[in-house]
């Protein structure tokens, strides 16, 4: 069935390293991979896409990769700032326009 | 834009009472979702509507669970009876469709004690 795979569930870094998040799909026709950002007690927010025709995108310090082949996909956070602290969950599109979450990573940056 | 709205912020109630969740899409948006998250389970899709039509509520708890989305601008989600177990925060999002992402409202923070 439809399923997405994120791992690590939990990622502690030094300020000033990289962080970085893997999920995998179940649905080969999946086509749009987002990322959202969700801070204690807030709404989920996207903070990057990708989308399967384009193997890389980045945005300042966030930056996404998709492989279609291997079905994975990855977060990218340089230089992590305190700020960064939150939980991530990516998803995979499935045809209807319906998102699969994987089950979050929380990520917590210390000074 | 005001985003997805979503009303009440936080209700508490007691168990047997009946609950109902709202939530106003944005402009344009023709695809809306209500989810549950708890520390648990975490992100759970309840039910989903392409244009006003219920897609999928395969993941609607039981009976005592309801959606309707009467028009494009307005849903709903009624719980009947509620119980301490439906405790968590239920988001309601929106989105223009396939290969776009949601936008998610403020959520309700449900405790039925």
């Amino acid at each position: 069935g439809e399923n997405v795979e994120q791992h690590p569930s939990t990622l502690s870094v030094q300020e000033g390293d990289s962080a970085v998040i893997k999920c995998t799909y179940s649905d080969s026709a999946s086509n749009y991979f987002p990322w959202y950002k969700q801070e204690l007690g807030k709404r989920p927010q996207l903070i990057i896409d990708i989308r399967s025709n384009v193997g890389e995108k980045k945005d300042q310090r966030i930056a996404v990769t998709l492989n279609k082949t291997a079905k994975h996909f990855s977060l990218h956070i340089t230089e992590t700032q305190p700020e960064d602290s939150a939980v991530y969950f990516c998803a995979a599109s499935m045809l209807t326009g319906k998102l699969i979450f994987g089950q979050g990573t929380t990520l917590q940056v210390k000074p | 834009d005001a985003g997805v709205i979503q009303s009440p912020r936080h209700e508490v109630t007691e168990m047997g009472q009946e609950v109902t969740l709202r939530c106003k899409p944005i402009s344009g948006h023709n695809s809306l979702f209500w989810y549950r998250q708890t520390m648990m389970r975490g992100l759970e899709l309840l039910i989903y509507f392409n244009n006003n039509v219920p897609i999928d509520d395969s993941g609607m708890p039981e009976d005592r669970f309801s959606a309707k989305m009467p028009n494009a601008s307005f849903s709903t989600l009624k719980i009947q009876p509620s119980e301490p177990r439906d405790s968590a925060v239920y988001f309601c999002a929106s989105s223009q469709g396939q290969g776009y992402g949601y936008t998610f409202g403020s959520g309700t923070r449900l405790t039925v004690v």
